[in-house]
């Protein structure tokens, strides 16, 4: 079946510190591939996606780019700031273009980022 | 973007009894919702998927009896643990998709 492997946390950066958050997959066929984000205690929220090979996603500074050799899809961001605190998660859906079908979650990457 | 709440946030009951759980698309409809079960410091494993005037779509390994799910309508999807007991304290989650999916805050569930 489908499987998403992330980075283990938590990783901890100094603010204006380069992020890369490591996501790696498992799927059959062409699968669409996100960064989700939780803030605490509030809800998931999509943060970018990329729905076929060599889309690159990129929403608040944060990029990442669907690489189907690699089987990868690496969360970057330039400078981070202390508000980009919170717990990461890369999923993939299993088909191209959307999100409207069941997510497959990897464990989420606790980042803490300190002034 | 769209809405989803849940209610209640948390919840905490003794063993035996049952709890349910609503998830409201606020501001559109779902004919499909899914419901996520997230344990502490672990991914979201999917629990079912919720299908507006027909039956639920259960994960291997989830028991359909213990978590009965009915979508009601086209904005409500509810989630009753029957007869809870302390393995089932965690984490629900649900989500709606509207071009791309909305989650719920969560409700944390812990049984005594």
């Amino acid at each position: 079946g489908d499987s998403v492997t992330q980075m283990e946390g938590p990783v901890t950066l100094s603010e204006e510190a380069f992020l890369t958050i490591n996501c790696t997959y498992t799927a059959t066929g062409y699968p669409s591939l996100f960064w989700y984000v939780q803030y605490p205690g509030e809800g998931l929220q999509l943060l970018l996606k990329a729905t076929k090979a060599d889309d690159k996603g990129s929403n608040k500074g944060f990029e990442a780019t669907y690489r189907k050799e690699t089987t990868s899809f690496h969360l970057e961001k330039g400078s981070v700031q202390v508000s980009d605190s919170a717990v990461y998660f890369c999923a993939l859906s299993p088909f191209s273009g959307g999100s409207n079908y069941k997510l497959t979650f990897g464990k989420g990457t606790l980042l803490t980022v300190n002034p | 973007g769209a809405v989803v709440s849940q209610h209640p946030s948390w919840v905490i009951c003794k063993s035996g009894t049952s709890v349910k759980i609503e998830c409201r698309s606020l501001d559109f409809q779902a004919t499909t919702m899914f419901w996520y079960r997230q344990f502490p410091k672990q991914s979201l494993m999917l629990m079912a998927t919720s299908n507006e005037g027909s039956k639920a779509t259960y994960e291997q390994g989830v028991e359909k009896d213990k978590f009965l799910i009915n979508h009601a309508s086209l904005t409500l999807s509810t989630l009753t643990v029957t007869s809870a007991h302390p393995e089932d304290s965690s984490f629900y989650i649900c989500s709606a998709p509207d071009n791309e999916q909305f989650f719920g805050p969560g409700t944390r569930l812990t049984v005594l």
